[in-house]
């Protein structure tokens, strides 16, 4: 089965600085990969999702990117933070068929101060 | 725009119940839905994903409906226990492939 992994845990961050969180996979290959932010109390708001190296697609107008450099790894950046960028930041893989189910990470908890 | 919703933000139950969960879905027939568990501060985890085509799923003690005449999904859980308590999330595929959409997700909390 899949494993995916996710770091930091934890980030706290000042406003405009620049953000880097990083994602990897274990178990499987060509996955199709997603960043997913979750505000408290609410549902799974997908970001971003990458169906092969360098291929992202932006599902949400906002200052973050996102870059798969290699098969397996998927990068969430911003130059310059906002407050409302605080949240809960997942990242999942799964096949991308009608019958995909995802696999998710840890999840990275970033506070914006 | 499509739209899935989860009618109760929170559902409390006494150990032994069974916790039925609610997902409904908007303009447009998803072919599938599926349903994720997740804990405080962890990702979501798969369940259980059911068919358009299928009326019902089980496994273990969950089960789950698709109702395509209501538009909507019952989620339960038999005998619950208080190691059932999390949020349960419903999802679907919408018109993308692999691109789910998720409800806003139901908090369960089981009471001993």
């Amino acid at each position: 089965s899949q494993t995916i992994h996710q770091w930091p845990a934890t980030l706290v961050q000042p406003v405009g600085s620049p953000l880097s969180l990083e994602c990897t996979v274990e178990g499987t290959s060509n996955p199709n990969l997603y960043w997913y932010r979750q505000a408290a109390g609410r549902g799974l708001q997908l970001l971003f999702y990458s169906v092969g190296i360098g291929q992202i697609s932006s599902e949400v107008p906002q200052n973050l990117s996102a870059s798969r450099p290699q098969d397996r790894q998927f990068i969430l950046s911003s130059k310059k933070l906002l407050l409302s960028d605080s949240g809960f930041y997942l990242c999942a893989s799964g096949t991308g068929g009608l019958e995909d189910t995802q696999y998710f990470g840890p999840g990275t908890r970033l506070t914006v101060l | 725009s499509q739209k899935i919703e989860q009618n109760s933000e929170a559902l409390n139950i006494q150990e032994g119940k069974t916790a039925t969960l609610t997902c409904n879905y908007t303009n447009y027939s998803p072919a599938y839905l599926q349903w994720y568990r997740q804990d405080p501060g962890r990702g979501p985890v798969f369940l259980l994903l059911i068919r358009e085509n299928e009326k019902e799923k089980r496994k273990e003690r969950l089960k789950v409906t698709f109702d395509t005449t209501l538009k909507q999904s019952l989620f339960h859980i038999t005998a619950s226990q208080p190691a059932d308590s999390a949020t349960y999330l419903c999802a679907s595929v919408g018109t993308s492939y692999g691109k789910l959409t998720f409800g806003q997700g139901t908090i369960l909390t089981v009471h001993p």
